[in-house]
């Protein structure tokens, strides 16, 4: 049983195309962070939302606490967004932390 | 401010030996996770210390441990090495607890069990 599903597993995109990665989850949760894995190993955390929705530039995470379900959308896609996506749960009794097997993602110029 | 380091980088060890691992956090975060990322099981949390108590564990056995010292470094040590222990270790921290904090993660020190 996965906590956290995530879909698609790999996407590719041509440049300029709007992407989205979706992430579902079956935890009570308090947060959902959205994480971003480049070659080599570096991870950088892109958003924690709890409710509604947050912008980064061309970055959009959204998430519906009732379906259990967040989105990250990436604007007129870069070949430099070509990166390893992770979606995070918190479980709410704070004794779990739950990944997604993470969507790998390759924007082709 | 400096990042969240890790030491070292990169381990090779042999089958039954033990390692320490070294996270210093960004300076004033309180909270430090530990992470194992394999290729098969993808990220999976470890455990997680806020001043210096182990506030959360993994589902992993009890040859990893870890500790945190007052100034919010922390220490993850693996005993009696197994081959499946080869992956890649990443800790976080955060400001306070990771539930409601953005966590900024190290480079990870990535160990190699022959």
């Amino acid at each position: 049983k996965n906590e956290v599903e995530q879909s698609p597993q790999n996407l590719t995109a041509q440049e300029g195309e709007f992407i989205t990665i979706n992430c579902s989850y079956s935890v009570g949760i308090s947060a959902l962070h959205w994480l971003q894995q480049h070659p080599g190993g570096g991870i950088v955390s892109l958003f924690m939302l709890s409710s509604g929705k947050k912008k980064h530039g061309r970055l959009i995470a959204t998430i519906n606490i009732q379906e259990k379900h967040s989105s990250l959308h990436i604007t007129a896609s870069h070949p430099r967004d070509s990166a390893v996506y992770i979606c995070a749960v918190p479980e709410n009794t704070g004794n779990q932390f739950y990944f997604g097997t993470g969507t790998s993602l390759t924007v082709i110029p | 401010k400096a990042g969240v380091t890790q030491t070292p980088r990169y381990l090779i060890k042999t089958r039954g030996q033990q390692v320490t691992l070294s996270c210093s956090p960004i300076s004033g975060h309180r909270s430090v996770s530990w992470y194992q990322q394999t290729p098969g099981q993808g990220l999976q949390f470890l455990f997680e210390y806020f001043s210096e108590t182990q506030r959360n564990k993994g589902n992993f056995p009890g040859r990893f441990s870890g500790r945190q010292f007052s100034n919010s470094r922390s220490e993850m040590n693996v005993s009696t090495l197994e081959l499946g222990d080869s992956a890649l270790y990443l800790c976080a921290s955060s400001l306070n607890r990771r539930l409601t904090d953005t966590q900024y993660f190290g480079p990870g020190t990535r160990l190699t069990v022959l």
